[in-house]
């Protein structure tokens, strides 16, 4: 398996401009998770997805951002219009939860540094 | 929700040395507990995990324990290497009752040397 795969690796774009960041899940998989990474906030959930319905969003910044998953194989973080402060890197990651109580590991994608100038 | 406090933020020790991670976190609901490796340019990969019906788990050099009555984790590496260094993160989940959802620690930069 190619594992967690995310494009593009890296965004350059001005302020004000609308920015698309996809994902594509290990297969198999039904939880998707939107994560960001900045120095200051460290690791960030976005919002997260179970077998392609959105479950919880309250993390997500604010109403510039949104978040779709149209079928198994694939999600789109999007930010409509960007900020300066918006620069991070975003990961995606998937986990396949088969039951019971306890928790599973994620798989994370390799990111997309997003700088916004 | 959940809260995750991990130190220390850095890290230095010898090649050879054994390096130890701690972990609180605050909610006593919580029962899986993974450890993530990040290296430069990468994103964070899965290491070792422990649920809370264990209290020890160990894979070749890198162990974790678990105090579910002080709500901490700790993560044990022993005989470090130079390519152990990168960022260490731990996390903390409520498990499929909590939607799988995984609140992460503030990462614990490691650095092997020579």
């Amino acid at each position: 398996d190619a594992g967690v795969i995310q494009s593009p690796r890296h965004e350059v774009t001005e302020m004000g401009q609308e920015v698309t960041l996809r994902c594509k899940p290990i297969s198999g998989h039904n939880s998707l998770f939107w994560y960001r990474q900045t120095m200051m906030r460290g690791l960030e959930l976005l919002i997260y997805f179970n077998n392609n319905v959105p479950i919880d969003d309250s993390g997500m910044p604010e109403d510039r951002f949104s978040a779709k998953m149209p079928n198994a194989s694939f999600s789109t973080l999007k930010i409509q219009p960007s900020e300066p402060r918006d620069s991070a890197v975003y990961f995606c990651a998937s986990s396949l939860v088969t039951g019971g109580q306890s928790g599973y590991g994620y798989t994370f994608g390799s990111g997309t540094r997003l700088t916004i100038v | 929700g959940e809260n995750v406090e991990q130190h220390p933020s850095t890290l230095s020790v010898q090649e050879g040395d054994s390096a130890v991670i701690k972990c609180t976190y605050s909610d006593s609901a919580s029962n899986y507990f993974p450890w993530y490796k990040q290296e430069l340019g990468k994103g964070p990969q899965l290491i070792i995990d422990i649920r809370s019906n264990v209290g020890e788990k160990k894979d070749q050099r890198i162990a974790v324990t678990l105090n579910k009555t002080a709500k901490h984790f700790s993560l044990h590496i022993t005989e470090t290497q130079p390519e152990d260094s990168a960022v260490y993160f731990c996390a903390a989940s409520k498990g499929t009752g909590g939607g799988n959802k995984l609140t992460f620690g503030t990462g614990t930069q490691l650095k092997v040397e020579l």
